[in-house]
Parts: structure tokens; sequence; C-alpha cells
């Protein structure tokens, strides 16, 4: 079981938006702005497209965005494109037991209709 | 641009322990903290535990505790990872990426941020 929690699927049709949740705890996603998300496509290794919730890479298309509210994380992807459709991970710094971690939630596989 | 350039797939038997090494190209790691993440065939992302080199300070998540070493050569830009006690679910890809931090003006605590460049990922495969 991952410790962040994200729905296993989402689906959008091409042009349309699909918002991609992600749940912890106040020990991670609630309790630092250090949420980020990360795109794979098969056979690929992972790829950052937001970190410190809402920014973006260099590079990373404007039709992502990231927000956060409370104890979720939330990843937008606008105007749905082909190539977008892949897993998407999202990741959080974490405190438990006053150690410093980092944690993962178990992916969401988006399908592009 | 820095790139972050693992060695080669493994093939280990049950048992024994495995060294990945991942070696900072056109740039250095020193500033930031090197991170080792595992995804087995067909799941997710596992973070394993971080470095932070130039204070040669471990993070270990707990499920590898005590089967996990991470270090970091600081000369060479250079971070590995050692998994000990190999088991068949150790089969997986494993990356190394790298980490901005910052750490607390109050106490000795440190922050990660994000895996922000990521290596190309070596595959150890654990069969008897």
């Amino acid at each position: 079981q991952s410790a962040l929690t994200q729905p296993p699927s989402a689906s959008g049709s091409l042009g349309q938006s699909v918002t991609i949740s992600c749940t912890g705890t106040s020990s991670d996603v609630g309790g630092y702005n250090y949420v980020s998300w990360y795109q794979q496509h098969p056979g690929k290794g992972p790829k950052l497209i937001i970190y410190e919730v809402t920014k973006r890479p260099s590079g990373v298309p404007d039709r992502f965005s990231g927000s956060k509210s409370g104890y979720t994380a939330s990843l937008t992807v606008s105007g749905l494109q082909a190539e977008d459709e892949g897993d998407y991970y999202c990741s959080s710094f974490g405190g438990s037991n006053n150690l410093p971690s980092w944690m993962f939630g178990g992916g969401t596989k988006l399908t592009v209709l | 641009q820095v790139q972050l350039v693992q060695s080669g797939a493994e093939v280990k038997k049950p048992g024994s322990s495995v060294r990945v090494s991942c070696k900072a190209s056109g740039g250095t790691f020193n500033n930031y903290a090197i991170s080792w993440v595992r995804q087995a065939p067909g799941q997710g992302l596992e973070w394993m535990g971080g470095i932070i080199p130039i204070f040669e300070k471990t993070h270990y998540a707990q499920k590898f505790q005590g089967r996990v070493t991470i270090t970091a050569d600081k000369s060479t830009g250079t971070g590995y990872l050692e998994l000990s006690s190999l088991r068949s679910e150790d089969t997986a890809i494993y990356y190394c990426a790298r980490m901005p931090w910052s750490s607390s003006p109050v106490v000795p605590y440190y922050y990660y941020h994000t895996l922000d460049v990521w290596g190309q990922g070596t595959t150890v495969t654990v069969s008897s």
C-alpha cells in the first residue's frame, strides 16, 4: 500500500481537461509544499512535470498545472493531447518520526480517448 | 545540463548483494542530495533512501533499513546504492535521482524538495 493515495485510472477526451488527485496526511502533503508530479511513458523513466505544488520545470507545457488544498494535491492536464497518455505519480516530502523521507502515490494511468 | 549515468544491468542470486552506481555527467551533485527509487515490474515508484553528499548524511525508508547502504564519492561525483540479502521481490529497475534540498535554520533537519534529474535506470534481476 502506497503512502499517498491516487485513483488507479483517469481518462478524458482529446482537448478536454482531467484532474488527478493525491491524498496524504498532515505529515506529508498537508504539512509541506514539497509536492511533485511525474509522468512516465511505457518503458521510459519518470519525468518531473510539477514541483513544489505548482511550479513547472522548463520545457513542460503550461497545460500541466498543480494545486493543493489541505491534505490533497491535484494535477490538472488541460487540452488533452494523445502524448499525455501514460502513468502519473504524485510524491511528497514527509517527516515521520522526525526523520525526513520521500514518498510516492501508487500512480494513475491516464487514458486519452 | 547535468545527466546521471548509471551502471549496467545486474543478475544476482538470492541472498547475495548488489551495488549500483550513479555518476553525474556535465556537472556535479555536491550541492544536491541523491536519492534512489525502485520500480518493480508493473508496479509503482518506491523511494529507498537518499544522501546529502556534502554532509554524508543519509536517510533511509523504514522498509529498507538494515538492508540498504547509500554512499557518495564527492571527488568523482558518483553515488552508490548497495542492497543486501537479495530476494526475488527485489527484481526491479533502480533509479538514482538528484534532489534539491534545504535545512532548518533552527534545528538539524533536512527537507527534500523534489527529484528533478533522473538516471536512465539499472535493471536488477534476482533469480536462482
